[in-house]
């Protein structure tokens, strides 16, 4: 059973970078038939995907966030990170990670539990 | 970026009613469209993909239809496990869009 754990700090201050880890267990990052996203979720609104990343290293972003986000991975530790830099209040949220079937259908199939970051001095 | 509108955004119903949750998207997307299931402080589950699979698990109760921009989630008859928020999400380009959500509530 694939499992998908985020972490890192739940507060972090106005202009400051986010970085978040997400590790992966009961199967290899490095399978070539998935993507690894990051998706947000601000409370009681939706879900807003940020970007994804493949085993080799390939990136996706959200264009609305693409000039603050890098996604990246550690195959040898079967992680994938989050970095969102310049950080605002608006950027608070629980953020998942998440696999993404590649080939024909591609849905969000495991997600992690989610981790709130607020954003706070 | 492709748009995804969901109809309605909210929604009272009974146990044991039938319920239909409507998905539109901005611009076609053939049948590149999933469904998630998300309850209070968990995160989204897979329920339905590719428009109309059902995804293992998932109670024959839930069932999906559509192609191009227009799409349909459908319960047949509600159970007490099933008052949650319901998304839609497309997947046929980058970046990934979800739709507002729709909140089923208990009438």
């Amino acid at each position: 059973q694939v499992q998908l754990q985020e972490s890192g700090p739940g507060l972090v201050k106005p202009s400051q970078t986010l970085s978040l880890t997400c590790t992966v267990s009961g199967g290899s990052i490095s399978s070539g038939s998935y993507y690894w996203s990051w998706i947000r979720q601000p409370a009681g609104k939706g879900l807003e995907w940020i970007g994804r990343i493949y085993a080799s290293g390939g990136t996706n972003y959200n264009p609305s966030l693409q000039s603050r986000v890098t996604i990246s991975v550690d195959t040898s530790k079967n992680q994938f990170s989050l970095n969102l830099s310049s950080v605002t209040a608006t950027d608070t949220a629980v953020y998942y990670c998440a696999r993404e079937q590649t080939g024909v259908v591609r849905p969000f199939d495991y997600w992690g539990q989610g981790t709130l970051v607020t954003v706070s001095s | 970026d492709i748009q995804m509108t969901q109809s309605p955004s909210s929604l009272s119903a009974s146990v044991g009613d039938r319920v239909t949750i409507t998905c539109r998207a901005s611009q076609g997307i053939s049948t590149y469209l999933n469904w998630y299931q998300q309850k209070p402080g968990k995160a989204p589950n897979l329920l339905i993909y590719a428009a109309s699979s059902l995804q293992s698990g998932v109670p024959s109760r839930f069932s999906g239809s559509g192609s191009g921009t227009d799409f349909t989630l459908t319960i047949s008859s509600l159970q007490p496990e099933d008052f949650a928020t319901y998304y839609c999400q497309q997947s046929y380009t980058t970046p990934r869009t979800f739709g507002q959500g729709t909140k089923l509530e208990i009438k």
